[in-house]
C-alpha cells in the first residue's frame, strides 16, 4: 500500500471548518484513500473513503485532486469533540487473497479544536 | 445496538506468565482483525481472520497467537508477554471486500500492562 504524509499537527477553533491535508504521491490507480479518526482512549472510527471522485457523508468531506496524489479531510463546522489523532490511509482493495481489507496506519495528524 | 466488544478493558499480567485477550462481536462480519497500538504510536495489524482462514502478518512475533471458535468471538493469546508487550490491542471487524466491505469497525480496546 502507497504511503501518506500528513502534518503531524494541527489547530482548530470551534464552528471552523477543519481542513486536514495528506500526500499519497505513489498511490496506484485501484488505491483507495480512506480516513479514520481516533480519540483518546478509543478504537479508531471510519470517517470516508473515496478513489477518485469527492466524498461527503454526514461527517466530513472528501476531496481528492485530480493527479490524486493528494487529497484533503474537511469537517464543516469542528466542534471540541473532534479533537483527535486523524488518519489518512491509502489501501488496495483486492478480492481474493490474504491482503484485502488491510488498513496500514500512519502517524497521523493530531487535531486540536479549541473553544 | 451492534458493537465490537473487548474485555477486559484492562489487563494486568506478569512478565512471561499467559495472558489472553477476548473480542465478540454482534455485526456478523466474517472478518475480525487484531491490532497492537504502543503509546504515542499508530495501530499496527497483527493478524486477521476471514471467517475460519487465518492471515498472520510477516512481522508479528510467535509469542502472538489467535484464535476465532466461532464467528462472534475471537482471542488474542500471549505465549510469554515481555515488557515491551505492554500495549493497547485493538479488535476490528469488517465484512468481506466483495460483500462490500469498506469499514472496519473497532472495539475500545484492551491496556495491556505487564509487570
Amino acid at each position: 500500500d502507497a504511503k501518506t504524509t500528513q502534518p503531524p499537527s494541527m489547530d482548530c477553533a470551534e464552528g471552523r471548518a477543519a481542513n486536514l491535508p495528506c500526500n499519497h504521491s505513489t498511490i496506484s490507480g485501484n488505491e483507495y484513500v480512506y480516513w479514520y479518526r481516533q480519540i483518546h482512549s478509543q478504537g479508531p472510527q471510519y470517517i470516508i473513503h473515496g478513489l477518485k471522485n469527492n466524498e461527503t457523508n454526514e461527517m466530513a468531506s472528501l476531496i481528492i485532486t485530480e493527479d490524486r496524489k493528494s487529497s484533503t479531510l474537511i469537517l464543516p463546522h469542528a466542534t471540541l469533540r473532534d479533537t483527535a489523532v486523524y488518519y489518512c490511509i491509502v489501501r488496495l482493495l483486492k478480492v481474493g487473497g490474504t491482503s484485502y481489507g488491510k488498513l496500514t496506519f500512519g502517524q497521523g495528524t493530531i487535531l486540536t479544536v479549541h473553544p | 445496538d451492534a458493537m465490537v466488544i473487548q474485555n477486559p478493558r484492562y489487563q494486568v499480567t506478569q512478565f512471561g506468565k499467559p495472558v489472553t485477550l477476548s473480542c465478540s462481536q454482534t455485526l456478523n462480519h466474517n472478518v475480525m482483525y487484531w491490532y497492537q497500538q504502543k503509546s504515542s504510536q499508530a495501530p499496527k495489524l497483527l493478524f486477521h481472520y476471514y471467517d475460519k482462514d487465518f492471515n498472520n502478518e510477516a512481522d508479528t512475533p510467535d509469542n502472538f497467537q489467535s484464535r476465532r471458535p466461532n464467528t462472534s468471538f475471537c482471542f488474542l493469546d500471549i505465549r510469554s508477554p515481555g515488557l515491551g508487550d505492554a500495549a493497547m490491542y485493538l479488535c476490528a471487524t469488517s465484512r468481506a471486500v466483495f460483500m462490500g466491505g469498506n469499514e472496519q469497525f473497532f472495539g475500545p480496546g484492551t491496556r495491556l500492562t505487564v509487570l
